[in-house]
């Protein structure tokens, strides 16, 4: 059974601080997503990352997969209120043989404080 | 709105009872998902369906079953419910482009399941 770890579950800063979320695995993913979710809503993309190693930039939001393709973390820049939400890590195994299902992280409950 | 429809978006049943969530996926999507939101397991994959046939099966009850229709939308049926299968259930959908080691998944509202 594959695992996705993140940390840290719970995480409350100040508007304007930088933090980083970690999602940690014991197995090689094809590649690595990243999803925010709202209260009542469904998780909402924000990036995939394909390559070991590979770094993405989203506006004040960093992605990186690890040179094993077994980890990634999220990094945020300056956060803002509008940051908030829970952010979800999920890793494919789709290996060329079509897409499966994704196994999730439990997340990590962000709270930017104005 | 990632174009993935669901109903209902609540459902208030007692135990025991059987009910009929469902999905339409985004238009040209083949694929469709269905996974379980608790808040002690987190986001699980249940099963996969690829234009009409399954494809993947995750955490799946033998209680629960779904299948997807030849025009692609999708129903997961639960019986016998118990008071922890209380969550929410979300239909993904995807291209589903077969070789393809990415197939970006979107998510719909959500179906928020109570048993009481």
């Amino acid at each position: 059974t594959q695992l996705l770890e993140q940390s840290p579950q719970f995480l409350s800063i100040q508007e304007g601080e930088n933090l980083t979320v970690y999602c940690n695995s014991s197995s090689v993913f094809s590649s690595l997503q990243w999803y925010r979710q709202e209260p009542g809503e469904g998780p909402v993309l924000l990036v995939t990352v394909v390559t070991g190693g590979e770094v993405k930039k989203l506006k004040r939001l960093t992605f990186q997969f690890g040179d094993a393709r077994k980890d990634s973390s999220l990094h945020i820049t300056a956060a803002q209120p509008g940051d908030t939400g829970l952010y979800l890590c999920a890793g494919s195994s789709a290996w060329g043989g079509g897409a499966d299902g994704l196994t999730f992280g439990k997340g990590t409950h962000l709270i930017i404080q104005p | 709105d990632s174009g993935v429809t669901q109903t209902p978006k609540h459902l208030i049943t007692a135990t025991g009872q059987r009910v009929t969530l469902r999905c339409s996926p985004r238009s040209g999507d083949l694929s469709v998902y269905w996974y379980q939101q608790s808040l002690d397991q987190g986001l699980q994959f249940l099963i996969q369906y690829y234009n009409g046939e399954e494809r993947a099966k995750g955490n799946i009850l033998e209680r629960f079953s779904a299948q997807q229709f030849p025009d692609l939308h999708s129903e997961l049926n639960l019986s016998s419910l118990e008071l922890g299968d209380s969550a929410l259930y979300f239909c993904a959908s995807s291209v589903g482009l077969a070789g393809a080691s990415t197939d970006t998944q979107y998510f719909g509202p959500g179906t928020r399941l109570t048993v009481l």
